[in-house]
């Protein structure tokens, strides 16, 4: 238990579909981050917040959109999905951007049909 | 940009045998951590070691910052230990991590 959840675990859709995975943390941190993790790749950075502003958008597709509501809740809204999208979806908190050790949630495998 | 590599890509070891992971980075970096990614997929820390040595139970590691690289030790092995090992490193003013293409381990029991 790392103190940072994610829901769902398991997420099957279509092209068409329009889903939200949520992430939450338990750590009073001010920093949350969304990474994503494809089969035989590094994971990549796709959108870093600090007390609830987006600071960084790695060149992320607009069919993903991150959306901050405080600093415990990070969500990803995800719509018109392609297959190559499919991989695992990563959530991590730290105390705040840079020189601190970041925490990750169990992540959310999606499959885009 | 800075380079992050990690040896050896694959590991197969019997249970109770030590390892040695091996990360190597090409510049200078304000922040290290050490990951163990299960089978599951979650990550887990484990270290966080810019510089020095930790211990922790059967793992310890140990970073040598002026010359770019750093360890991770596993002594007696569990099959709880199998999964994939990375190292990230943070440099400079940016905080983002880069991230090594990881340690696959396998112990078998």
């Amino acid at each position: 238990e790392t103190g940072v959840t994610q829901t769902p675990r398991h997420l099957v859709m279509g092209m068409t579909n329009k889903k939200s995975l949520k992430c939450e943390q338990h750590l009073g941190h001010n920093a949350m981050y969304w990474y994503k993790q494809s089969a035989k790749k590094p994971l990549e950075l796709m959108f870093v917040y600090s007390l609830e502003e987006r600071v960084e958008n790695n060149s992320v597709p607009s069919r993903f959109s991150p959306e901050c509501p405080n600093s415990s809740h990070l969500f990803l809204h995800l719509h018109t999905l392609q297959p190559e999208d499919s991989a695992l979806y990563l959530c991590a908190s730290s105390q705040d951007l840079g020189g601190r050790p970041q925490y990750f949630g169990p992540g959310t495998r999606l499959l885009v049909l | 940009g800075i380079q992050v590599e990690q040896s050896p890509p694959d590991l197969i070891l019997q249970e109770g045998a030590n390892s040695t992971l091996r990360c190597n980075f090409s510049d200078s970096v304000n922040n290290l951590q050490w990951f163990h990614q299960n089978p599951w997929g979650q990550l887990i820390n484990l270290f966080y070691i810019p510089s020095g040595t930790k211990q922790n139970g059967r793992l310890s590691a140990t970073t040598v910052a002026t010359e770019r690289y750093s360890l991770l030790y596993i002594s007696s092995s569990q099959t709880t230990d199998s999964g994939v090992y990375f190292c990230a490193v943070e440099f400079g003013s940016n905080y983002q991590l880069i991230w090594g293409a990881g340690t696959k381990l396998i112990i078998k029991p």
